[in-house]
């Protein structure tokens, strides 16, 4: 069965440290690995992530993805107190979007 | 560009009652999927749809959980008499192309509480 793994499943920091958010998966027929940012409501789209060791960056948030290892990681640098929220990694399988449970981002002034 | 639409917001049905969740896709965006939300716990897939058809349910429950995407309207996802178990965050996503390298974009979610 598809399962993706997302640790810390929850973090606490103060504002200006750097975070890295893990994501690991087993998945069949892997097409890509999607991450987002859950604040109150929906889900917001981060990066999309398809090829081995090329990094994403938008802003203070960066993202690689390491297909040999079956992982991913989300770092965010600097943060801020907007930065808390859930960040939700996903990734695309044979069928579907399967997600992981998610990292609770708590950042603290 | 509106988004993904969701209504209602809030849903709250007595444990035997019809639910009705209503997703408007993004404009442009044939692709609709949806999700259910237990508290503290990640997305789970339910179901897969384009215009007019079901492309994978495997997530949806076999018993009474149903969808729909018809040619014109929203994409309506209904649960027949529902149960405390039922109570969650139901979020609607859309993409405007099929499962090879897509985004998909969230509506605000459905909160349904089943008293």
């Amino acid at each position: 069965e598809d399962k993706v793994v997302q640790s810390p499943l929850s973090l606490v920091v103060h504002e200006g440290d750097t975070v890295t958010l893990n994501c690991s998966y087993e998945v069949t027929n892997f097409r890509s690995l999607l991450w987002y940012k859950q604040e109150k409501k929906a889900p917001t789209f981060l990066f999309m992530l398809t090829s081995s060791g090329i990094e994403k960056k938008s802003g203070r948030l960066s993202s690689i993805l390491d297909k040999k290892e079956l992982f991913s990681i989300l770092n965010i640098t600097a943060t801020q107190t907007g930065d808390s929220a859930i960040y939700l990694c996903a990734v695309e399988g044979a069928q579907k979007l399967v997600f992981g449970q998610g990292t609770r981002l708590t950042i603290n002034p | 560009n509106a988004g993904v639409m969701q209504n209602p917001r809030h849903l709250v049905r007595r444990r035997g009652q019809e639910a009705r969740l209503r997703c408007s896709p993004m404009k442009g965006h044939s692709h609709v999927y949806w999700y259910r939300q237990l508290p503290e716990e990640g997305l789970k897939f339910m179901v897969y749809l384009q215009k007019e058809n079901i492309i994978d349910e495997s997530g949806m429950p076999k018993e009474r959980f149903s969808a729909e995407f018809p040619k014109e309207g929203p994409s309506i996802l209904r649960i027949q008499q529902v149960v405390r178990g039922d109570s969650a965050a139901y979020f609607c996503a859309s993409s405007p192309y099929g499962r090879s390298s897509y985004e998909q974009y969230f509506g605000p979610g459905t909160r349904l509480t089943v008293t």
